[in-house]
């Protein structure tokens, strides 16, 4: 399975933007791009995922390089309840998707 | 909207008890499934289900059954509890259809094997 890298932390300033990246260099052709968040104390949460094309959502957008090795989580204007761990995950297109896997993440501490 | 409910919330065995965590759904989601998170750490699948009466295992299986009798129910049993696996256990559930979407998640039962 196509793996991904991501920092293991990142720090923002409330109500700026924030930018989460993510590489995925092994990605394949029909691999989708997912992320979820986890807040503390509290199971994951879906946020966004693409293909190809560059993606938005009223949480967030979802901004993938063209040679899809890489992808960018964003946040308009962060606030201090979007501090969580953001988890970018690769799966194939298929029926056997609904397996991710959930690597550790990026933990997004908000200053106020 | 009840989503994806999971009970207990929180447990502690002694090593060799054995005990059930309950998951269950009411969105009409086919798939459902059981992960595991450890401190600092992401979240390993455990067992998942397609269906009702069909299940199979994920990349931590060992120690852990599954069965799916209806659509709304996984249970999954730890037959005889190990310190190891003293975790924060995750039940998950997604559509039937038009996958890759959303994974619903409940909110963890942690559990403590002492």
């Amino acid at each position: 399975d196509a793996k991904t890298t991501q920092p293991n932390s990142m720090e923002s300033n409330e109500e700026e933007p924030v930018h989460l990246p993510c590489n995925h260099s092994t990605i394949s052709g029909t691999d989708y791009i997912h992320w979820y968040r986890q807040l503390p104390s509290q199971g994951p949460e879906y946020v966004i995922h693409g293909l190809t094309s560059n993606v938005n959502n009223r949480m967030a957008s979802l901004a993938i390089a063209e040679d899809r090795k890489s992808s960018t989580l964003i946040l308009h204007r962060a606030t201090l309840r979007d501090a969580a761990v953001y988890y970018c995950i690769l799966s194939p297109g298929s029926g056997s998707a609904r397996q991710l896997t959930f690597g550790s993440g990026t933990q997004l501490t908000v200053l106020p | 909207n009840a989503g994806v409910t999971q009970t207990p919330k929180f447990q502690v065995l002694k090593t060799g008890q054995s005990m059930t965590l309950q998951c269950a759904q009411d969105m009409n989601h086919e798939y459902m499934s059981w992960y595991r998170q450890d401190p600092g750490m992401g979240l390993r699948l455990i067992h998942y289900s397609v269906g009702a009466g069909i299940t199979d295992q994920g990349e931590v299986p060992n120690g852990y059954n599954v069965s799916r009798s209806t659509t709304e129910d996984f249970p999954l049993r730890l037959l005889s509890a190990a310190p190891s696996q003293t975790s924060v256990y995750f039940c998950a559930s997604s559509y039937p259809q038009g996958f890759p979407g959303e994974l619903f998640f409940g909110e963890g039962s942690r559990l403590t094997v002492l």
